[in-house]
């Protein structure tokens, strides 16, 4: 199994809605990234968990939550989004967090839209 | 800190070969990167390069390095319509090997 799943595809809520964001692998990597995509830019890193612990935040507002509940699985909690928010939310994973060859594996990602 | 940039469009025709150019600045960078990106989709991982390499060719995909100048060029062959996507370089440097540094992404069109 070479694949990251995401879900949900394409999610839309309220500013004062809570959802989350799921993320799953099962190559057995120990590096997951959240990424946040807007429409024909790059992918800017927002969160590294490395071995299921935090490792990098790239001064996320707190209204983003990541959490990892163990080596396969990563979500991403929203609460009090703002609707600048709105992106392609993109999940990867990598099989050595502390070296060179830094191959990431991206999901397909989920489609945010915040009314 | 580092910069990856390249140019944001190159169109092609069915059949000819594509060129997408990419130059960095991080001198220490280890690996570099082709991920393309078909619209609403992820990124996928096309092929990568170790800075100690100058070439290497993975079926219709040719990767060339000139380290000194820190360009990189990913060559396509035989350009077919299913190619037109997002193409972004990316390095990754023994400092940071967590994260990759994304240039702006080429966006590849194939005319048929």
């Amino acid at each position: 199994d070479t694949e990251v799943t995401q879900t949900p595809k394409h999610l839309v809520m309220g500013m004062t809605n809570k959802k989350s964001l799921k993320c799953e692998q099962h190559m057995g990597h120990r590096a997951m990234y959240w990424y946040k995509q807007k429409a024909k830019k790059p992918p800017e890193l927002m969160f590294v968990y490395s071995y299921e612990k935090l490792s990098i935040n790239e001064s996320v507002p707190s209204r983003f939550s990541p959490e990892c509940p163990n080596s396969s699985l990563l979500n991403l909690h929203l609460h009090a989004l703002q609707p600048e928010d709105s992106a392609l939310y993109l999940c990867a994973s990598s099989q050595v967090p502390l070296a060179g060859g830094n191959e990431q594996f991206f999901g397909p990602g989920t489609r945010l839209t915040v009314l | 800190g580092e910069d990856v940039e390249q140019s944001l469009f190159l169109s092609v025709r069915e059949g000819d070969s594509s060129v997408i150019n990419c130059t960095y600045t991080d001198s220490s960078s280890t690996y570099l990167y082709w991920y393309k990106q078909e619209p609403g989709a992820g990124l996928q991982l096309l092929t990568y390069i170790f800075s100690n390499m100058d070439m290497k060719q993975d079926q219709r995909l040719t990767v060339l390095l000139n380290k000194k100048d820190k360009h990189l060029s990913l060559r396509i062959a035989d350009t077919q319509t299913g190619d037109s996507a997002i193409y972004f370089c990316a390095e990754s440097s023994s400092g940071s090997a967590r994260q990759l540094t994304f240039g702006s992404g080429t966006q590849l069109t194939v005319l048929p």
